[in-house]
């Protein structure tokens, strides 16, 4: 099972700022089958990145997603307002298809 | 367009069986992976397993096996999650989602993650 440790857990930031969150994984990841999702308070979680760097449809372009084998990077370039919630990383590229424990970006 | 409509939150006594439903109000279905995902009170997300209703291959993740059933029928274009008996730890709220992978619109072999959730089942377990 691919264990996704993601860091840091809580990251304090002000609107306008740039934000970067990292995912790695404890062995590679099948043809960069990495995904990345947001998640607000009530709401099912969204999808924002798949296949490590594509961005799904709707999303904003100022979220960007690289990285290759086992460490993967999530990057707002300049934060909005509605998005201070919490991101999750999931491979699916060899079953289990595990999550990371999340990162929580608040406002600072 | 895609919507996944899961069924309303349930509240249940220890040893209680349970079966809740996930339904694809578009046409990815049977086509396409379907996934329930965990998620207990103030925690992160974890994969529970998935089907794919085409054929009904199923994969569990080693933590959920033996403890949950996942099913599909293909006709109702509906997929299941069951319990034979509820523990308080099964407290949680569920979310079926679309994916990671399936043919596409254009009948090509799509893998993009999990792109379409549902709005999540709540299921209270306590006696």
């Amino acid at each position: 099972e691919i264990v996704l440790t993601q860091s840091p857990g809580t990251l304090s930031l002000s609107p306008g700022e740039r934000a970067t969150l990292s995912c790695r994984a404890s062995q590679s990841v099948s043809s960069n089958s990495l995904a990345w999702y947001q998640q607000k308070p009530g709401q099912a979680p969204r999808l924002l990145i798949y296949g490590a760097s594509s961005r799904a449809t709707g999303i904003p372009d100022r979220f960007s997603g690289s990285g290759s084998g086992t460490d993967f990077t999530l990057t707002i370039s300049r934060l909005e307002p509605e998005d201070f919630a919490v991101y999750y990383c999931q491979q699916y590229g060899s079953s289990p298809y595990t999550f990371g424990q999340g990162t929580k970006l608040e406002i600072k | 367009e895609v919507q996944l409509v899961q069924s309303g939150a349930e509240v249940k006594k220890p040893g209680e069986s349970l079966k809740i439903s996930c339904k694809d109000s578009g046409n990815s279905f049977p086509s396409y992976w379907i996934g329930w995902v965990r998620q207990m009170p103030g925690k992160g997300l974890e994969w529970m397993g998935s089907i794919y209703p085409g054929d009904s291959d199923t994969r569990y993740s080693p933590s959920f096996q033996g403890q949950v059933t996942i099913s599909a029928d293909k006709f109702i274009s509906t997929v299941y999650l069951q319990w034979r008996s509820l523990k308080a730890s099964d407290t949680a709220m569920y979310y079926c989602a679309r994916g990671p992978s399936g043919y596409d619109g254009s009948g090509y072999w799509s893998i993009k993650g999990m792109d379409v959730w549902g709005q999540g089942t709540t299921v209270t377990v306590s006696s």
